[in-house]
């Protein structure tokens, strides 16, 4: 199967610091990987579309400094919370689209940031 | 823009009986996908089913079967004989054909009864 990975699956970091988020596409390559963000009980909300080896295109918004996203390899994308504070805490997933298809997409496990 | 209305922010079933989870989206393209993902409280997005806009015949996967209305704009999932284990929140999702990215509803929050 398909597998995405997140890591890590949960991080507490004090205000003002800057957290990274990896999502690792395990068994396919991905030329294209998504960053969501999801509150309690709400929708996913989409970030930002992430495209191997050339920049993210972001969603209206959402601060392009303050998420930082790389998309450095066919099975690694990085979302990098820049001088996080406690409205950044939420739940954030990744989910990646495999190469050479055009409407599957899967998704990682989540990442749950807290900013205290 | 497209956008995926669910109506029902929840609903609930008896265990064993069958629950319908309604959908309805907006959209001007000819060439998508419709999709129906399941969030468990792990928070772990599960495909449940998809649906081709090109293709008539309703998508069935097991106990999980969509009724979709394409001039309707609408595709409503059908859980049979529910069991304990479909309790999670249901999403569904519309993608523009080879665009990749996805339009989610807001969400529906099934509870299943013993």
């Amino acid at each position: 199967g398909a597998v995405v990975s997140q890591h890590p699956s949960w991080v507490i970091c004090k205000s003002g610091t800057s957290v990274k988020i990896e999502c690792r596409s395990l068994d396919f390559q991905a030329t294209t990987m998504f960053w969501y963000r999801q509150f309690p009980k709400q929708s996913l909300m989409l970030m930002a579309t992430s495209n191997e080896g050339s920049k993210a295109t972001y969603e209206q918004g959402v601060e392009k400094d303050k998420f930082l996203i790389n998309h450095a390899s066919l099975t690694l994308s990085t979302l990098t919370v820049t001088s996080a504070h406690p409205e950044d805490s939420s739940f954030y997933i990744c989910s990646a689209q495999r190469q050479g298809s055009s409407y599957e997409q899967y998704f990682g496990p989540g990442t749950r940031l807290t900013v205290t | 823009a497209q956008t995926v209305t669910q109506s029902q922010p929840e609903m609930s079933v008896q265990e064993a009986e069958t629950v319908t989870l309604s959908c309805t989206y907006d959209t001007s393209e000819s060439d998508y996908y419709l999709f129906w993902y399941k969030q468990p409280p792990s928070r772990q997005m599960i495909l449940v089913i998809r649906q081709e806009a090109y293709k008539q015949q309703n998508a069935t996967e097991n106990r999980f079967s969509v009724n979709f209305q394409k001039a309707a704009k609408s595709f409503s999932l059908k859980i049979s004989d529910s069991q304990l284990g479909d309790a999670a929140m249901y999403f569904c999702a519309y993608r523009r054909g080879n665009a990749g990215k996805s339009t989610f509803g807001d969400g529906t929050t099934l509870t299943v009864k013993p």
